[in-house]
């Protein structure tokens, strides 16, 4: 079974640019999470899809992030424009549901915004 | 705020001996409890969980021990092998399934 796959594994952008990132779930996983991992934290939780819809968003910073997931299926994560507080690693976790399921990662984008 | 905390950043143990990983969360609403492994460049990969209900969960050579009076988890390793190095996270959810990540511990097994 093919494991979450997301790109591009690095990235480096000038502030104020903006920059997206892509998400493959593992076949059949209903439910899709974006991280933010920054240096010498855990994984936070920016938002959470069930199939194409949004369970919870309320750590995403809607003013310059937006995410999508079309036809409940791949997903990217947008940033725009970027701040030097946005350097991170972004994680994509899939589940086959929200109930107690094991998330499952990929190995995350790099993002470094200079 | 920080609800799930990992006090110590690192661990180093000799191969053949035990790690203990510990935990502490200040959420009286957190009853699933889980550990993540992590290497260098790759995404998180789940270890073991425990639910609340239990006080402990065996899985090969990885144990966790819950005790809830003090809002404490460790993650016992018997016998540490080198493969083992990795950044161990603890995480925790409520009944809205969200989970809250420790700042993690990276463990170095000497060999």
């Amino acid at each position: 079974e093919a494991g979450v796959a997301q790109s591009p594994r690095y990235k480096i952008i000038e502030k104020r640019q903006s920059v997206a990132f892509w998400c493959n779930p593992i076949s059949g996983h209903a439910t899709l999470y974006w991280y933010q991992q920054i240096l010498g934290q855990g994984p936070k939780l920016l938002i959470q899809f069930q199939n194409n819809g949004v369970v919870d968003d309320s750590q995403l910073p809607k003013d310059r992030f937006s995410a999508e997931r079309l036809k409940g299926v791949d997903s990217t994560l947008k940033i725009q424009p970027a701040k030097l507080e946005d350097s991170a690693v972004y994680l994509c976790a899939s589940s086959r549901d929200r109930v107690r399921e094991t998330q499952y990662f990929g190995p995350g984008t790099r993002l470094l915004v200079l | 705020d920080q609800q799930v905390k990992q006090n110590s950043p690192s661990l180093s143990v000799q191969e053949g001996r035990i790690s203990i990983l510990n935990c502490d969360y200040t959420n009286s609403m957190f009853d699933y409890f889980l550990w993540y492994k992590k290497y260098p460049a790759e995404g998180p990969t789940f270890l073991i969980s425990i639910s609340s209900i239990k006080d402990k969960n065996e899985d090969g050579r990885f144990t966790v021990f819950l005790n809830k009076s003090a809002k404490h988890l460790s993650l016992h390793i018997v016998p540490s092998q080198p493969g083992d190095s990795a950044v161990y996270f603890c995480a925790a959810s409520a009944r809205d399934y969200k989970l809250s990540f420790g700042a993690g511990t990276t463990v170095t097994v000497r060999a």
